[in-house]
């Protein structure tokens, strides 16, 4: 079984619906990421979160919000979906050593119509 | 800020030829360095790190070496394979931003032919 996994795989939705991104993962990890990745601009942070009580804006968090449900568990959530959110959506974790890599699900695409 | 940039792409190579990727970087501490590797419909997986001067990361035949002097990051294969083929990422971690945030370069998609 996959370390990271993202629910759905696939997400096609209206302009003004909320949509929820789901994230879980089974290494363990303290620290948990949402990038979204477009053509060109290679991965964005959104939000990260270091454990269950603490949640930090990315570079790009405006229209989304997360929620950290569990050690394991982090969603993303676009409250008013909007076309230019349409994207390649990632999960990712790391533990806490330093310069120590990220772990990545396999994405969510995401369009907005 | 930190930052990365990198080659664009695409970048089409003949299977068993040589490549290189470039990258620089810009950041204001002493940051660890990676290449990750992007197969298609796959999330990102680490291909190699270094994380100080003059180390050299290596993993599948890729090799990239940390150099700060020139502040770059280059990733380098010397016989291709069309199993390459994917988008490549660089990309820092800075102690400077407590080396939690990694800052990633736009991507170069590489496609190697049979």
């Amino acid at each position: 079984d996959a370390d990271v996994t993202q629910t759905p795989r696939n997400r096609i939705t209206k302009t003004g619906k909320r949509i929820m991104l789901e994230c879980s993962q089974t290494k363990g990890h303290d620290r948990m990421y949402w990038y979204r990745q477009d053509p060109g601009l290679g991965l964005r942070l959104i939000y990260y979160s270091f454990d269950v009580k603490d949640i930090n804006k990315g570079e790009i968090s405006d229209g989304y919000s997360v929620s950290r449900q569990a050690q394991a568990k982090f969603s993303l959530s676009l409250e008013s979906a909007i076309p230019n959110q349409t994207a390649l959506y990632f999960c990712a974790t790391s533990d806490f050593i330093w310069g120590g890599e990220q772990f990545f699900g396999p994405g969510t695409r995401l369009t907005v119509l | 800020g930190d930052s990365v940039t990198q080659m664009e792409g695409p970048v089409t190579l003949s299977e068993e030829a040589f490549l290189t990727i470039n990258c620089t970087y810009t950041a204001t501490g002493y940051p660890s360095l990676f290449w990750y590797v992007q197969y298609p419909g796959e999330g990102l997986q680490l291909l190699l790190k270094a994380t100080k001067a003059d180390d050299k990361g290596s993993n599948k035949g890729f090799e990239a070496t940390y150099r700060k002097e020139t502040t770059s990051f280059h990733l380098e294969k010397g016989s291709v394979q069309v199993s390459d083929s994917a988008v490549y990422f660089c990309a820092l971690s800075d102690p400077n931003t407590g080396g939690f945030k990694t800052i990633f370069g736009a991507g170069t998609r590489l496609f190697v032919k049979a």
